[in-house]
């Protein structure tokens, strides 16, 4: 059964520095998201891409945070200058185009601890 | 503004049966989710309703939806020590993104 990955499973980083959390969505998908989940919190959304553009976006997605699909299979979360407060579990999905099923694929997540 | 609403916890006994509760504010959402997340894992897709169905069965899980109240409920059949997790009620406006609740911690006593 096709599903979404993303790697590394876990990463630590010192504050300050850039991190890039990578996924690769199920390969007909169009529609690709990133969510954040501090411990203990809720799933947050941060940011929707379609068509190699940013669809909507969350005021956690700040100009410190970029996406990327850079070959047409990887996408990418980009944090430029890492806080203490980015701590936090990052689930990438992706969506098949509308007429298809019309569901979210969650990815196992990378845990991003920031020293 | 959208939100999603949910008990915190709820506590059953193996072999009873767990409903965990959820309210919506998006009277245009498509889907309906229960998601489960076990401790330090990702989210595993439990069922999802239309929001044009009142209820859908699948095995132990019931999902019940009232849409003029926005309710939506989970319930577990034999609730099983396994089941022990966190439950996420989540609506998707079939727009660009997913709203999840705070979620509901099942404890099952043995």
């Amino acid at each position: 059964e096709p599903e979404v990955t993303q790697t590394p499973s876990h990463q630590v980083t010192q504050m300050g520095q850039e991190v890039i959390l990578r996924c690769v969505p199920i390969s007909n998908h169009l529609y690709f998201y990133w969510y954040r989940q501090i411990l203990g919190q809720k799933v947050e959304f941060l940011v929707s891409f379609y068509n190699n553009e940013i669809s909507e976006k969350s005021e956690i997605f700040d100009d410190q945070f970029s996406v990327e699909r850079p070959d047409g299979s990887n996408f990418t979360l980009k944090i430029r200058s890492t806080k203490l407060e980015d701590s936090a579990m990052y689930f990438c999905a992706s969506r098949a185009p509308a007429g298809g099923q019309d569901e979210q694929f969650f990815g196992p997540g990378t845990r991003l601890t920031v020293l | 503004g959208e939100d999603v609403e949910q008990s915190l916890f709820l506590s059953v006994r193996e072999g009873d049966s767990s409903v965990i509760n959820c309210t919506y504010t998006d009277s245009s959402s498509t889907y309906l989710y229960w998601y489960k997340q076990e401790p330090g894992a990702g989210l595993q897709l439990l069922t999802y309703i239309f929001s044009n169905m009142d209820m859908k069965q699948d095995q132990r899980l019931t999902v019940l939806l009232n849409k003029k109240d926005k309710h939506l409920s989970l319930r577990i059949a034999d609730t099983q020590t396994g089941d022990s997790a966190i439950y996420f009620c989540a609506e998707y406006t079939g727009g660009f993104k997913t709203i999840f609740g705070a979620g509901t911690r099942l404890f099952v006593k043995a």
